[in-house]
């Protein structure tokens, strides 16, 4: 158990919806990222918030956003969904120790579009 | 920019064979490099680290030493497992604008059969 707790575990819902899929990090810890894992495209980073605030943007979509909350709590939102959004989400908080992090990912949230 | 690349899978062993996945990387600057392993039906877990040339990192009998020379981070066990059969991913992070960036590579599926 790494410490990171992701809600829900899975999800179906249908195109054109929106979802809102939840992370809390390890105590602690104040960064937090979001990963998507399709079968097609691999582990993508799609965004970092660091203590509230947006650190790092990688291949995240517009129809997507995200946000840390002041109790580091961090919420994925995924609007005008699309098939191809079918994917395993993951959030990871780190740890920064001797300027040398370490993240530590939450078990994913499956996520069905039909 | 950054850049990881894995042999690519799936990788077939007997139970009690010996294992190596290989791992190159690209990278500006001084790099941390990381083993995490995907069981079936689970979240990432790191399963070892290194942060400086010629570290070794182990944990569960896997090893792999961070060679500067060579860009390469393979990972390696003596024995493995069924229990072994999972997913391996290569990841690095660099500091970037004050923030670490990870880049992950594709992933190496390990099938060990009894």
């Amino acid at each position: 158990d790494s410490g990171v707790t992701q809600t829900p575990k899975h999800l179906i819902t249908a195109t054109g919806q929106r979802v809102t899929l939840r992370c809390s990090p390890r105590s602690g810890d104040l960064s937090v990222y979001w990963y998507q894992q399709s079968l097609d495209q691999g582990l993508q980073f799609l965004i970092q918030y660091y203590n509230g605030e947006e650190r790092a943007k990688g291949n995240i979509l517009e129809r997507f956003s995200a946000q840390q909350f002041p109790d580091l709590h961090s919420e994925l939102n995924l609007s005008s969904l699309e098939l191809g959004d079918s994917a395993l989400y993951f959030c990871a908080s780190s740890v920064t120790r001797d300027a040398q992090e370490t993240q530590y990912f939450g078990p994913g949230t499956r996520l069905l579009v039909l | 920019g950054n850049s990881v690349t894995q042999m690519e899978g799936p990788v077939t062993l007997s139970e009690e064979a010996f294992l190596t996945i290989n791992c190159t990387y690209t990278a500006t600057g001084y790099p941390s490099l990381f083993w995490y392993v995907q069981y079936p039906g689970e979240g990432l877990q790191l399963l070892l680290k290194a942060t400086k040339a010629d570290d070794k990192g182990s944990n569960k009998g896997f090893e792999a030493t961070y060679r500067k020379e060579t860009t390469s981070f393979h990972l390696e066990k003596g024995s493995v497992q069924v229990s072994d059969s999972a997913v391996y991913f290569c990841a690095l992070t660099t500091a970037s604008g004050g923030y670490q960036k990870v880049t992950f590579g594709t992933g190496t599926k390990l099938q060990v059969i009894p």
